[in-house]
This record gives structure tokens, sequence and C-alpha cells, in this order.
């Protein structure tokens, strides 16, 4: 069946740093993809999502690219703040109603 | 705003307890979903339902039920609560059945079972 494998964490980053959380897809058709965040208390909030290969998605200085030929979908951010620290699920949508998560990274910022 | 919000941030309830869980969104959205979320594992999809009264069974749905009575909640129901149901469960909700469109999430309830 479909699957989502994303990097365990923690990831440990200094504020201003690169970040790249790996995400890559298992998927039998032309699944959308989607990356969500988790932040300390709260429920899970959509950060950006891609729905055809090629497709970007961006949001709050986060992109991610929907790339059909290496299965993945990689979660990058040029210069991360301590707001960023949260934990960040990637997921896939293959049918009308489901999304398959992968297991989450947790990302720490440090001052 | 999209809301979605759940009736309890933390529960704690003893082993063989009969636990509801309740989840109301105020968009009209036409799907609702219950997942449970554990360490290393992800979410996992416990049931969903595509319309009041509607209901299918995700990947998890052993010792859970679930109720639609109205188009707005959608409640989570543990028959006999064990302590393999501790976990933190999480309610979306989603406006339509195709597959590129978001789900909100709730806040999430901790549930605890001793």
């Amino acid at each position: 069946g479909d699957s989502v494998t994303q990097m365990e964490g923690p990831v440990t980053l200094s504020e201003e740093a690169f970040l790249t959380i790996n995400c890559t897809y298992t998927a039998t058709g032309y699944p959308s993809l989607f990356w969500y965040v988790q932040y300390p208390g709260e429920g899970l909030q959509l950060l950006l999502k891609a729905t055809k290969a090629d497709d970007k998605g961006s949001n709050k200085g986060f992109e991610a690219t929907y790339r059909k030929e290496t299965t993945s979908f990689h979660l990058e951010k040029g210069s991360v703040q301590v707001s960023d620290s949260a934990v960040y699920f990637c997921a896939l949508g293959d049918s009308s109603y489901k999304l398959i998560f992968g297991s989450g990274t947790r990302l720490l910022v440090r001052p | 705003d999209v809301k979605v919000t759940q009736s309890s941030r933390y529960l704690v309830k003893r082993t063989g307890e009969k636990v509801f869980l309740e989840c109301v969104q105020d968009m009209d959205h036409e799907n609702m979903f219950w997942y449970r979320q554990d360490p290393g594992l992800g979410l996992r999809l416990i049931y969903f339902s595509y319309d009041v009264k509607m209901k299918e069974k995700g990947d998890i749905p052993e010792g859970y039920s679930v109720s639609r009575e109205k188009k707005e909640r959608f409640s989570l129901i543990l028959e006999s609560a064990s302590t393999n149901q501790t976990s933190m469960y999480l309610c979306a909700s989603k406006e339509g059945g195709t597959y590129q469109e978001t789900q909100y999430f709730g806040p999430g309830t901790r549930l605890l079972v001793l």
C-alpha cells in the first residue's frame, strides 16, 4: 500500500541555519502531498501542499517541490527561527478521504 | 476562520470505563475524521464520516465506535477503555471528497487510561 517515510528527529539547529527535512513516498497513483506542522500543545495545521508533479508549495518561508522522479517532497527553509520549533509531518492523499502520514520529525531551533 | 473544537484537552479514565470524545466543526464540512497520534507512529485513522449517520472504518477501528447525528458533530466512543488506548486523539474535517483538499485539525485530546 501507499506509504510515507520521513527522516527521524530530533533535528537540532541554530537560529538562521538552513533546514531540510526529507520525505519520500510510495504510491501507485498520482497523490497530493502535504506538510503539516504541530506546535507544542496544539493540533496539526497545514503548512503547504502540492497537488501534481513539479508543483512547489510554499508558506512562511518554507518550500517543498513535488518530485515524481525521485518520489520525494523534501521540506526546506533558508533561515529557521526559534518559533519554527515544532513537529513536522509529511502526508500523502491518495483517495477521496484518506491521508497517510509519516512518523513526524521534531525540529528544535536554538537561539 | 476555520475552527474545529474538541470537548476536552486532557482526560483521565479508568480501565473499563466508557469514554466519549466530542468534536465540533463550524465550517459546514461534509467529511470528519478521528485519528490517534502516538510517538514514532505518526497519525493513524480510526474512523471517518462522509455524511450524517454515515461512517467508514479506518486503519485501526478495533475498540472504537463513532456517531454522527448532526453534520457539525462527530463523536468517538471507547466502549470499554483499555490502557493501550492511552494516546492523543485528533479530530479533523474536510469540505469535499477530493484528495487534494486540506484537512483541518482540532487541538487534540490527550487521554490517559489507568
